[in-house]
């Protein structure tokens, strides 16, 4: 099946620290969606975006939607031990109401 | 916000056997659920749109006949692995739509071992 491009793959940060991952394809989407996904659990929405170029925060977590429409990124500021999980985009196919997932990211913290 | 729920949470069964999942909404009229698989440590792969009171639509690979969908009404759908085998064993997540906005909440998932 179809998936998105997502980096990085996994990353190691120390507390506080920033993060920064990003989800590219070569099709174009109307919504980005950007969850997270603790071990054995379903994945919890975080942040939804509707236009492109639109910039969009939820307390420490900001995403924008790609002006071309392909491509999306989240940032975490200050990074703390609880922001541990797996962190998954979707953007929803133009003309469709499915959602394309990316590959994840699995984050670590490090206190 | 939205609330999706999945029954059972986790199944065992033996080969052979058939396992129904349900997926509900429990605040809102999902005009569309989504059935998602997901293997260890990969991403959600969708197996099916489905949509109230018509059949579902399978992505390719699917065998919409080992996997049967059923939207019966606007807060249920249930996915029914039929004939499970060890490959089946997976965890299994749905997803469901209100009409606007157009984000989509799932429920907690899952998971199915085939012994």
């Amino acid at each position: 099946g179809q998936q998105l491009n997502q980096s990085p793959q996994s990353m190691f940060i120390q507390e506080g620290e920033d993060v920064s991952m990003n989800c590219t394809s070569s099709s174009i989407f109307n919504t980005w969606l950007w969850y997270k996904q603790d071990p054995g659990e379903g994945p919890v929405l975080l942040i939804a975006l509707y236009k492109a170029g639109e910039l969009t925060s939820n307390g420490r977590l900001t995403a924008q939607f790609g002006t071309t429409r392909k491509d999306s990124f989240l940032n975490i500021s200050a990074s703390i031990p609880s922001d541990v999980g797996i962190y998954f985009c979707a953007g929803q196919l133009a003309g469709t109401y499915k959602y394309i997932f990316g590959t994840g990211t699995r984050l670590k913290v490090l206190a | 916000g939205a609330v999706v729920s999945q029954h059972p949470s986790w199944v065992i069964c033996k080969s052979g056997t058939s396992v129904k999942i349900e997926c509900r909404s429990l605040d809102f009229q999902a005009t569309t659920m989504f059935w998602y698989r997901q293997f260890p440590k990969q991403s959600l792969m969708l197996m099916a749109t489905s949509n109230e009171g018509s059949k579902a639509t399978y992505e390719q690979g699917v065998e919409k006949d080992k996997f049967l969908i059923n939207h019966a009404s606007l807060t249920l759908s249930t996915l029914t692995v039929t004939s499970a085998h060890p490959e089946d064993s997976s965890f299994y997540i749905c997803s469901a739509r209100d009409k606007e906005p157009t984000e989509q909440f799932f429920g907690p998932g899952t998971r199915l071992t085939v012994l």
